[in-house]
């Protein structure tokens, strides 16, 4: 069974980088069928998409971010990272990276977040 | 731009009662839309995708229905570990992109 584990800094200053890394165990990163996420949830809000990453290194971020979001993935360590630049305290929330998946039969696909890291807070504090 | 909004923001329903919750894509997403649970402090955790299919190990109280622009989340008989916040979202295809609700929160009445 796949897991995932967030790590990185739990404060970082104004108008600095973000950077987490996703450790992923139990499970392939370079199977082509999935693809890795980064999800973040601002203390009682709602969840909020950052961007994925293919196995092939291809990306999408969210618009909104998109101008300062980095996702890439490191395959012979089974990680995958976010850098998000010049953050403020609005960015400051919970951080989860997450697995997605192909849902579906046939010829049709849908792809969802299936498996989940522990998540974890990043504040944004000079 | 795509916005899902559920409804209501809070339910308040009795254990063994049923629970309607609600989500509505400001335009057509087809049946690409899924449904999760969160409770406090965990991760969310997938329960239905393609709008009404029940992902692996989910009850069967577990129900989705709808497809376009409304969609329902059912839950029959709530047990008390059904008592979260519960987050719609819609999957876009091309470019590939996710856009979440902004949840219910299911309480014991």
């Amino acid at each position: 069974q796949v897991q995932l584990q967030e790590s990185g800094p739990g404060l970082v200053k104004p108008s600095q980088t973000l950077s987490l890394t996703c450790t992923v165990s139990g499970g392939s990163v370079t199977s082509g069928s999935y693809s890795w996420s980064w999800i973040r949830q601002p203390a009682g809000k709602e969840l909020e998409w950052i961007g994925l990453v293919f196995t092939s290194g291809n990306t999408n971020y969210n618009p909104s971010l998109k101008s300062r979001v980095t996702i890439s993935l490191d395959t012979s360590k089974k990680q995958f990272s976010l850098r998000l630049t010049s953050v403020t305290a609005a960015d400051t929330a919970v951080y989860y990276c997450a697995r997605v998946s192909p849902f579906g039969s046939g010829s049709y696909f849908q792809y969802y977040f299936d498996s989940w890291g522990q998540g974890t807070l990043v504040a944004v504090s000079s | 731009e795509m916005v899902m909004t559920q409804s209501p923001a809070t339910l308040s329903v009795s254990p063994g009662e049923r629970a309607a919750l609600s989500c509505r894509a400001s335009q057509s997403v087809g049946s690409n839309l899924a449904w999760y649970q969160q409770r406090p402090g965990q991760a969310p955790r997938l329960l239905i995708y393609g709008a009404s299919s029940r992902a692996n190990g989910i009850p069967a109280r577990f129900s989705g229905s709808g497809s376009g622009t409304e969609f329902t989340l059912t839950i029959s008989s709530l047990q008390s570990e059904d008592f979260a916040v519960y987050y719609c979202l819609h999957y876009n295809i091309r470019p590939p992109g996710y856009t979440f609700g902004q949840g219910t929160k299911l309480e014991i009445k």
